[in-house]
């Protein structure tokens, strides 16, 4: 079964400092790997994917992430930190299910604070 | 359109009434998921219909009720609900293209509290 960790709970970054969140996910294929962010009491939003190719993805607002295969590790990070990126990130992974259904398995979540 | 909405944005109901939720999209999408998320935790998979057909239950009590009338329309009937079941229900839809799947789409979520 998969499974995805996200070791910091917390983060507080001051607005402009770049930022790390952290990823390792258990998958025994290569995995689809996502980051997705949420605003209180909002839905997840997509921020970026990966699904195979350059290890190095682009995502939007400026974010991008770096899979790392023989570190089982999916980091997101972004060089300057706007007020606005405060939030909850959530890592997840999936395996196809086929007929384009997907099983995804999130993250616990790292809460972003920005100081300003 | 590349929108999932949700209704009601908020719903409280006892727990003897009956209520749904209702989830749509216009992209068409052939898989649409249910989600379960409690505060400050992640979302969890309750069930996934994939052309308009049950393919994954994830152990979700009865008084959960899903059902897909049509591609666009996704609905969860709720019944007998305990006041543990109070969170946020997401709906999410995705498509396969070309034999790859593409992201989930979420909506904003019903907030539901059960007295």
């Amino acid at each position: 079964a998969q499974s995805v960790t996200q070791p910091d709970i917390h983060i507080t970054v001051s607005e402009g400092a770049s930022l790390e969140l952290r990823c390792n996910y258990s998958y025994g294929a290569t995995p689809y790997l996502f980051w997705y962010v949420q605003s209180p009491g909002q839905g997840l939003q997509l921020l970026l994917k990966y699904f195979s190719g350059d290890t190095l993805v682009q995502g939007i607002k400026g974010f991008e992430a770096e899979f790392k295969r023989s570190q089982s590790s999916f980091n997101l990070r972004k060089p300057s930190v706007h007020w606005s990126d405060a939030a909850e990130y959530f890592c997840a992974v999936g395996p196809y299910s086929g007929a384009g259904s997907y099983q995804l398995t999130f993250g616990k979540g790292t809460k972003l604070s920005v100081i300003p | 359109d590349t929108e999932v909405t949700q209704t009601p944005k908020h719903l409280v109901m006892g727990m003897t009434n009956k209520k749904s939720l209702k989830c749509e999209q216009h992209m068409g999408h052939r898989a649409m998921y249910w989600y379960k998320q409690k505060a400050k935790k992640p979302p969890e998979l309750m069930f996934v219909y994939s052309y308009e057909k049950l393919s994954i239950n994830e152990s979700v009590p009865s008084r959960f009720s899903p059902e897909c009338p049509n591609s666009s329309l996704l609905n969860l009937h709720l019944h007998a609900l305990q006041p543990e079941d109070s969170a946020l229900y997401l709906c999410a839809s995705s498509q396969e293209f070309r034999g790859q799947y593409n992201e989930q789409f979420f909506g904003p979520g019903t907030r539901l509290t059960v007295l």
